[in-house]
């Protein structure tokens, strides 16, 4: 199925600096979701995003889902060792067909000591 | 929280055997579950998706004869590998529907075919 375009694939940073990865699409969705994804398991919902122009934290996590309903940016504040895993967006279109998730390619997050 | 049990975590079969993986909604009813395929160090692909009491809906290049797909009850669905085949290894990855948008994954199954 079609991905959405995320960047970066990959980030390497030390602890305690700020992170910043994001998702854009040529369609709109009208949900974003951000998922982690540890090695070995499946990916837990970190936050979700159900309207436009919506931002929204979880502890150290900043979301915004962008006005043109075709991107979205995930934020990472002072990051810690276990922030290291694989980030995916996903973006959800309505209500029929399931709500079938379109994945981003992902951004692996390393965090050095 | 709402949780999605999938079985096995691992398994390892020979080339030509067949293995059935299943996911379960343990404390919600999922008229709707979703099967993805992961390969290392790529994203989730959805294979299909599987309707309870219904015919599931592969995706463009699945072989629905190869990745069976069985949603008998509300909180079961199965894929069953046929003919497994070193190629399909990967890490499978279900997902359970919830009501409304909200979706719960399982913890996935890591298919080696040797």
């Amino acid at each position: 199925g079609q991905q959405l375009n995320q960047s970066p694939q990959s980030m390497f940073i030390q602890e305690g600096e700020d992170v910043s990865m994001n998702c854009t699409s040529s369609s709109i969705f009208n949900t974003w979701l951000w998922y982690k994804q540890d090695p070995g398991e499946g990916p837990v919902l970190l936050i979700a995003l159900y309207k436009a122009g919506e931002l929204t934290s979880n502890g150290r996590l900043t979301a915004q889902f962008g006005i043109t309903r075709k991107d979205s940016f995930l934020n990472i504040s002072a990051s810690i060792p276990s922030d290291v895993g694989i980030y995916f967006c996903a973006g959800q279109r309505g209500n029929n067909a399931g709500n079938m998730l379109t994945f981003g390619g992902g951004t692996r997050l390393m965090v050095k000591p | 929280g709402a949780v999605v049990s999938q079985h096995p975590s691992r398994v390892i079969c020979k080339s030509g055997t067949s293995v059935k993986i299943e996911c379960r909604s343990l404390d919600f009813q999922a008229t709707t579950m979703f099967w993805y395929r992961q390969f290392p160090k790529q994203s989730l692909m959805l294979m299909a998706t599987s309707n309870e009491g219904s015919k599931a809906t592969y995706e463009q290049g699945v072989e629905k004869d190869k990745f069976l797909i069985n949603h008998a009850s509300l909180t079961l669905s199965t894929l069953t590998v046929t003919s497994a085949h070193p190629e399909d290894s990967s890490f499978y990855i279900c997902s359970a529907r919830e009501g409304g948008s909200r979706v719960h994954f399982g913890n996935g199954t890591r298919l080696t075919v040797t």
